[in-house]
């Protein structure tokens, strides 16, 4: 809704720049890791997933890195465009527990 | 949205009453959850439900109510006991199939609830 994203850290870049936004995630235990896109008004969507036994994933113009050492996440987007600019949420899981979601970054594209 | 659809998108609730949020999916999903979202903060949970007639309380269950009488829908009462209640509300569901929540939800549009 128009509440999402008042204060939350903003991340600027220029149409056609690559993007990446990170997450610190707080269970050591969490092994199941997704990153969701929401748009003003709208219900968070699904960007892409990666699980505990792997460092690295990679979708349609997104990679998502984990970083289980430092319990790091990001999530790079290469060319971002002006569709892109939303508020960007993390959210971990460990098997026998319910996902946790971080506060979220707002990404900004300029022309 | 995914198949998941929630009503109304605005909402508004006067002192000391009662209001109730929809949620619909078709799915097929056994589990279905309900989420509270504040500016500055992540989502938290308020209930969830696993499966048709049962459901848990989530991390802010006071001052709210759910059922799940039927495996598409899960309501969400916002009573008068909860003090704060403006707040975007997010309803999801999953397929409940990997472990108790891992596996990645689908969301709702939201309903934006305010105080009158």
């Amino acid at each position: 809704g128009e509440s999402v994203g008042l204060h939350l850290p903003t991340l600027s870049v220029q149409e056609g720049d690559n993007s990446i936004i990170n997450c610190a995630y707080s269970n050591s235990a969490s092994d199941y890791f997704i990153w969701y896109k929401q748009e003003s008004g709208k219900g968070p969507q699904f960007i892409i997933d990666i699980r505990s036994n792997m460092d690295k994933r990679q979708g349609q113009r997104v990679t998502v890195l984990l970083n289980k050492t430092v319990k790091h996440l990001s999530l790079q987007i290469a060319a971002t465009q002006p569709g892109d600019s939303a508020v960007y949420f993390c959210a971990e899981n460990a098997l026998t527990d319910k996902l946790i979601f971080g506060t979220g970054t707002r990404l900004q594209v300029f022309p | 949205d995914g198949g998941i659809t929630q009503s109304p998108k605005y909402l508004f609730r006067k002192e000391g009453q009662n209001v109730t949020l929809s949620c619909e999916q078709n799915l097929n999903h056994d589990a279905m959850y309900w989420y509270r979202q504040d500016p500055g903060q992540g989502l938290r949970l308020i209930y969830y439900s696993q499966i048709v007639n049962d459901f848990q309380k989530g991390d802010i269950a006071e001052g709210y109510s759910v059922s799940r009488e039927k495996k598409e829908s899960f309501p969400l009462t916002v009573t008068s006991a909860q003090k704060n209640p403006t707040a975007f509300y997010l309803c999801a569901s999953s397929t409940g199939t990997g472990g108790e929540t891992n596996e990645k939800l689908f969301f709702g549009s939201g309903t934006q609830l305010s105080v009158l």
